[in-house]
This record gives C-alpha cells, sequence and structure tokens, in this order.
C-alpha cells in the first residue's frame, strides 16, 4: 500500500522557537495532505487541508499565523509550528490521499512535539 | 457542523466475545465512512470502509454495517483477539474526493482480556 512519512518522529524544543515537520508520500504524488493534532486518549482533530501549489484550508478556530503550512510539491508537506508554547505540545499526524487508490487516506507515523 | 458521535468510549472483552461500535453522523451529505485501527503511540491504519451504496460489508472478523436513513454505522468484531486491543476510530466523509476531510469520532479503546 501507499506509504507516508513523517519527519522527525519526535522533537523537544525551548518555549518560543519554531518547529518544522515535513511529511512525505513516498510512493505516489498527492495533490492534498492533511494536518492533524492528537491529545492523549483524544481523537485527531483536523486542523487544515494542505494544497499543492495553493494556500492551506485551516479548520475554524486554527491559527494560520501560528500552524504555517506549505505544500511546495506533490510529494511533501510541512507543518511549522511558530513561536510554541507547552500549549502546543501533542502528537501531530500527517494523512495523503492516493488518487489511485480511490482517494484514501494514508496516515504518517506521526511526530511527538514537547514544548518545555 | 459536522459532527460524529461514537459509542462507547470503552469497551472491555473477554477472548473470543464479539463486539460492537457504534456511529452516528450528523451530515446527510456523508456516503464514505471508513473505521480506523490506532495501537498506542502508532499511525491509524484502515481496517474496513463502506460507501452509501451499500449496507453491510464483511471481511474475515470484521465487518460494518450502514443505516443511511438513521444516520448511524457500526463495527462488529467476532471472536475477540488480544491482538484486537487498540483504539478504534470511526469517520464520515462527503466522499473520497482528493479534497473530502474526514471527520472522526471520538474513538474507543477496547480491551480484549486472554
Amino acid at each position: 500500500g501507499a506509504v507516508v512519512s513523517q519527519h522527525p518522529s519526535w522533537v523537544i524544543c525551548k518555549s518560543g522557537t519554531s518547529v518544522k515537520i515535513e511529511c512525505r508520500s513516498l510512493d505516489f504524488q498527492a495533490t492534498t495532505m492533511f494536518w492533524y493534532r492528537q491529545f492523549p486518549k483524544q481523537s485527531l482533530m483536523l486542523m487544515a487541508t494542505s494544497n499543492e501549489g495553493s494556500k492551506a484550508t485551516y479548520e475554524q478556530g486554527v491559527e494560520k499565523d501560528k500552524f504555517l503550512i506549505n505544500h511546495a510539491s506533490l510529494t511533501l508537506s510541512t507543518l511549522t509550528v511558530t513561536s510554541a508554547h507547552p500549549e502546543d505540545s501533542s502528537f501531530y499526524i500527517c494523512s495523503a490521499r492516493d488518487p489511485d487508490n480511490y482517494n484514501e487516506q494514508f496516515f504518517g507515523p506521526g511526530t511527538r512535539l514537547t514544548v518545555l | 457542523g459536522e459532527n460524529v458521535e461514537q459509542h462507547p468510549s470503552t469497551l472491555s472483552v473477554q477472548e473470543g466475545d464479539s463486539t460492537v461500535i457504534k456511529c452516528t453522523y450528523s451530515d446527510s451529505a456523508s456516503n464514505y465512512f471508513p473505521w480506523y485501527k490506532q495501537e498506542l503511540g502508532k499511525r491509524p491504519q484502515l481496517i474496513i470502509d463502506i460507501r452509501s451504496n451499500v449496507g453491510e460489508k464483511k471481511d474475515q472478523r470484521i465487518a460494518v454495517t450502514l443505516n443511511k436513513t438513521a444516520k448511524h454505522f457500526s463495527l462488529h468484531i467476532t471472536e475477540t483477539q488480544p491482538e484486537d486491543s487498540a483504539v478504534y476510530f470511526c469517520a464520515a466523509s462527503r466522499g473520497g474526493g482528493a479534497t473530502n476531510k474526514l471527520i472522526f469520532g471520538t474513538g474507543t479503546l477496547l480491551a480484549v482480556q486472554p
């Protein structure tokens, strides 16, 4: 099946710094990728839809200046958490739709962000 | 806005038992309903899905049923095994289009006791 990777798998940073997370579709081209946030023992909350070559579509309540999304190619989307604070600590997961696989969503392994 | 409710939040069964997890959706335009299994600290994995043109789909020990009139769908697991222990999420979407987003349920923690 289609494979989606994420890097890094975990990161610890100081409050006020910015952190970039990469999401790659390894064996297919994805015009659309999605970014989710998951708190412990909770569901996946969609943050934004990342569209190749255009601006991301953010869900209500998600600050676009705080969570910068760039989808510069058909295989790469990045999420940058700017000026991170402890409340941004979470598990961030991306997914990508495979157009050759009934547009099924394949998930990355996630990135554990801890802000001190 | 769109909403998916999932019940129960936790489930504990004995190995070999059958179990059911239920979801209700609010968006009547939804027509694609996947189920995901997520083990601790890992990515969600699609285990089965159903589209609105069918009422039931089965894959070995798991099955999904859909009632479009009532706007609810259920995951059925038979002959449960310890390796079935995980969190299960239902989701709903307006079809498999490239930009159609998934709305997830709140999850069910299933524990299968050996």
